[in-house]
């Protein structure tokens, strides 16, 4: 029933490592976003996708991939992780109408911790 | 460029009382408004949000909020608070891009319920 899953919801690694999280969505979205929670909770948008393409990509290091296998899924990839990656990652989808009216649905987080 | 403020970063309130919990805005173009709730350790999700029509917009758990187009605000209220309300509530104001939905939040408000 989950409507937006990520895994895993716990992260905790060494600097340099490279991880993934993954996230799926079953509402027959076609837009899915990927969100960076700090530890002051500001929450800022990293990536959005839509059907598989790449629609926004705000200012964010290059060692942060995205990739979307197929619209329900859109994954994050990290490399050389340093310690300023810890914070809470958040996955969300939204139909992407393209008016801006959507509701977005969150998943439960992923918190990263890099030690 | 858009922004928004939210005025209040905690906000302790007994329960039962009324609470207000204020958001500003800024925008050169045409938004939409929202209004999300964040519970410990979990997800964000809708409480409500302003799209056109009637200024008074009423959401989910008893919370309402009031668009001031003058004002640039859109303030959410509850008249009495329960001890389950407890959470971190975020403002937000949404643009279209493209096929997605770009939105951009506010610092949020923690509100705490004392019995």
């Amino acid at each position: 029933d989950t409507a937006v899953s990520q895994t895993p919801k716990y992260l905790v690694t060494q600097m340099g490592n490279d991880k993934s999280i993954k996230c799926e969505q079953n509402l027959g979205h076609d837009t899915m976003y990927w969100y960076k929670q700090d530890s002051k909770k500001f929450l800022k948008i990293m990536f959005s996708y839509n059907n598989k393409e790449l629609i926004i990509n705000e200012t964010v290091p290059n060692r942060f991939s995205p990739k979307s296998p197929d619209k329900a899924h859109l994954n994050l990839h990290i490399n050389s992780l340093e310690l300023g990656d810890s914070a809470v990652y958040f996955c969300a989808s939204s139909q992407g109408v393209g008016t801006g009216s959507d509701t977005q649905y969150f998943g439960p987080g992923t918190r990263l911790t890099v030690l | 460029a858009q922004s928004v403020t939210q005025l209040d970063s905690q906000v302790p309130v007994f329960e039962e009382a009324p609470v207000e919990l204020r958001c500003n805005y800024s925008s050169s173009v045409s938004v939409y408004l929202f209004w999300y709730v964040q519970y410990p350790n979990q997800g964000l999700q809708l409480l409500l949000k302003y799209l056109s029509g009637s200024t008074l917009v009423k959401g989910i758990n008893g919370f309402e909020a009031e668009f001031n187009k003058s004002q640039t605000s859109f303030h959410l209220r509850k008249p009495s608070v329960h001890i389950s309300d407890t959470a971190e509530y975020f403002c937000a104001v949404s643009v279209p891009y493209s096929s997605a939905s770009k939105i951009i939040f506010g610092s949020g408000t923690r509100l705490s319920i004392r019995p």
